[in-house]
């Protein structure tokens, strides 16, 4: 089955910088690559996705690259805020959701 | 996108009892998922809730222990079965529309 690893676990960063969460995925039939920000006691909430027939997606301040054939994407978000601060999830699909293990982003004012 | 909500938020049950939790969405949606998040974890695919028949179990999930019903486009029940701790976990459904999946907020489960 698919393998999605993600990195890196925990990343903290200062207010205004810019944090960047990669991915990389076994099974090159995946053509669907969300991400997902889980903030404490709530569900995942879907922010940015895309496609496998695009390379680069950009919603305000986040975005996200996809590198088919070396079979990795990355999400990154500019001028960070303290309400970015949450775990965020990668995951890939060609039927189901396949998870990495997330990555905990912390904001400090 | 859609409104998907669930009962109860949070539970803390005994050793071998059992829980059912429910989910609701604000319209129809063909596709319902349920996913189990064990403490600091990510997500893992318990089953795929199909309206007018049974579940589809992913490995390691059995039917006995975690019984889905999905009686219509809107309504599906999850329940955790004869409940041990290791059954401490959240418990979220989600509906897909399209490739998109959207998550409901959760069921906390602790298991004493």
């Amino acid at each position: 089955g698919e393998n999605v690893e993600q990195h890196p676990s925990t990343l903290s960063v200062q207010e205004g910088d810019s944090a960047v969460i990669k991915c990389t995925y076994s099974d090159s039939a995946s053509n669907y690559f969300p991400w997902y920000k889980q903030e404490l006691g709530k569900g995942p909430q879907l922010i940015i996705d895309i496609r496998s027939n695009v390379g680069e997606k950009k919603d305000q301040r986040i975005a996200v690259t996809l590198n088919k054939t070396a079979k990795h994407f990355s999400l990154h978000i500019t001028e960070t805020q303290p309400e970015d601060s949450a775990v965020y999830f990668c995951a890939t699909s060609l039927y189901a959701l396949n998870f990495g293990k997330g990555t905990s982003l912390l904001v400090t004012p | 996108s859609a409104v998907i909500s669930q009962k109860p938020s949070r539970d803390i049950c005994q050793r071998g009892t059992s829980l059912t939790i429910q989910c609701q969405v604000d319209s129809q949606v063909t596709m319902m998922f349920w996913y189990r998040q064990q403490p600091g974890q990510s997500l893992t695919l318990i089953a795929t809730a199909n309206q007018g028949s049974e579940a589809t179990y992913e490995s390691g999930f059995v039917i006995d222990k975690f019984p889905i019903s999905r009686p219509n486009l809107t309504f599906s029940t999850l329940t955790v079965s004869n409940m041990s701790p290791e059954d401490s976990s959240i418990y979220l459904c989600s509906v897909a529309y399209g490739p998109e999946q959207y998550f409901g907020p959760g069921t906390r489960l602790t298991v004493t």
